[in-house]
């Protein structure tokens, strides 16, 4: 098992830019979550989804951002005309669920740098 | 309001020694608390975690105290090794809402 797989690593774009973070779940997992990390911010939670469904994007910036969850595969994380406030690293995890409770698991994240 | 506050924001120890980092939360609903373990350039790593309905959690060398009526929570490393030197965050989350609200780490640093 090979564990969340995020891609790129590593984007550099320029203001104005789209980019567009792909995470591939752990085979078997039912959810999907993205955060963002900064040294300012820390951690915060951004949207995650069920069995491909959105569930709460509750932490979606309102412009700019969204995220889909086309199959069981696979879920994108987009962001059009980037800000240098976007720079953050972009943490996908995916999770199982037990009872009420998920175990979440993270992968390495993506690094995005917006110049 | 920071729902979930750590301390200290650094922590130097000896090897050997035993490290307790410290958590406390705001909101009465949650009731999972796991921990996570993160190396510069990776995602966070679970380490161990703690359900309301329990007071300790010991996984090797890795123990969560966790005091309901105070809403706080530590994690023990005994015999802390220089491999231990991460940052640790604690997180928390309450029933059927996914999402997990993070405090700001503590870095760690092991001495040999």
């Amino acid at each position: 098992n090979a564990g969340v797989i995020q891609t790129p690593r590593h984007k550099v774009t320029g203001k104005g830019q789209e980019a567009t973070l792909w995470c591939e779940p752990i085979s078997g997992h039912s959810a999907v979550f993205w955060y963002r990390q900064t040294i300012v911010q820390g951690l915060e939670f951004l949207t995650y989804f069920r069995n491909q469904a959105p569930i709460d994007d509750s932490g979606m910036p309102k412009e700019r951002f969204s995220a889909q969850m086309p199959n069981q595969s696979h879920s994108t994380l987009k962001i059009q005309s980037t800000q240098p406030q976007d720079s953050a690293v972009y943490l996908c995890a995916s999770s199982f669920r037990t009872g009420s409770r998920d175990t979440q698991y993270f992968g390495p994240g993506t690094r995005l740098l917006v110049l | 309001q920071q729902q979930v506050r750590q301390s200290p924001q650094s922590l130097t120890v000896w090897e050997g020694e035993t490290a307790i980092l410290n958590c406390s939360y705001e909101d009465s609903t949650f009731n999972y608390f796991p921990w996570y373990q993160q190396f510069p350039g990776e995602g966070p790593a679970l380490l161990i975690s703690i359900r309301s309905v329990s007071d300790k959690k010991e996984d090797g060398r890795f123990t969560i105290f966790f005091n309901k009526r105070e809403k706080k929570l530590s994690l023990h490393i005994t015999d802390s090794q220089p491999g231990d030197s991460a940052t640790y965050f604690c997180a928390a989350s309450a029933d059927n809402t996914g999402k997990l609200t993070f405090g700001d780490g503590t870095v760690l640093t092991v001495k040999p």
